[in-house]
């Protein structure tokens, strides 16, 4: 059974700083792996897809890397500002399934 | 503006009630799920549909029933729901069920009394 979990699960950290978001799950039979952003009551904002072959991919200031093997990905954002300030989801698409599993979430604060 | 639209946005019901979530998507996609995220917890899913047939049915109480009339439109029918079934309900779309990537409403905010 896939699980996901995401650590740490708050952060604050003052603007300007560069900060990276764990995301650890247990089957690396999958098909891609999905950041989002959710702000307090909304919905999920896509951020970056992996795909399973590949190793990271970039937007703006952030990067998303994925190590299948030992079941790890991570989300690099560089020079971070307040509106950064979210909670971040990690999801994994298991082979086989149509079921997205999602981690708890990394709740982040950039303090101006 | 993700292009999945969902209503309404906040809901406050009995539980004695029926009453209906909609959602919709302009995307173009062929598979909309329904995914319930309450406090603390990690998002579950709960129905899956692709090409308008479901395929998965994460064990979610028959309190709950969905429907998918065509590819653009998914509608959760709630009826007899607890106080515990209060959460935010999200819809997302897909280009293709399960491997590619998922856009999101904005959820609906649902509180059982």
């Amino acid at each position: 059974k896939q699980e996901v979990t995401q650590i740490p699960a708050a952060l604050s950290v003052p603007e300007g700083e560069n900060l990276v978001l764990n995301c650890s799950f247990t089957d690396s039979a999958i098909y891609n792996l999905q950041w989002f952003r959710q702000d307090p009551g909304k919905g999920l904002t896509s951020l970056l897809l992996i795909q399973s072959s590949q190793r990271e991919q970039t937007s703006g200031r952030l990067n998303a890397s994925l190590d299948k093997s030992s079941g790890r990905s991570t989300l690099y954002i560089a020079a971070s500002q307040p509106g950064d300030s979210a909670t971040y989801l990690c999801a994994v698409l298991t082979s086989g399934t149509y079921k997205y599993i999602f981690g708890t979430g990394t709740r982040l604060k950039v303090l101006a | 503006e993700t292009g999945v639209t969902q209503t309404p946005r906040h809901l406050v019901m009995g539980m004695t009630n029926k009453k209906s979530l909609k959602c919709e998507q302009h995307l173009g996609h062929n598979a909309m799920y329904w995914y319930k995220q309450s406090a603390k917890k990690p998002l579950e899913l709960m129905f899956v549909y692709s090409l308008e047939e479901r395929v998965e049915n994460n064990s979610v109480p028959s309190r709950f029933s969905p429907e998918c009339p065509n590819s653009s439109h998914l509608f959760l029918h709630l009826h007899t729901l607890q106080p515990e079934d209060s959460a935010l309900y999200l819809c997302a779309s897909s280009q293709g069920a399960g491997y590619t990537e998922a856009f999101f409403g904005q959820g609906t905010r649902l509180t059982v009394v």
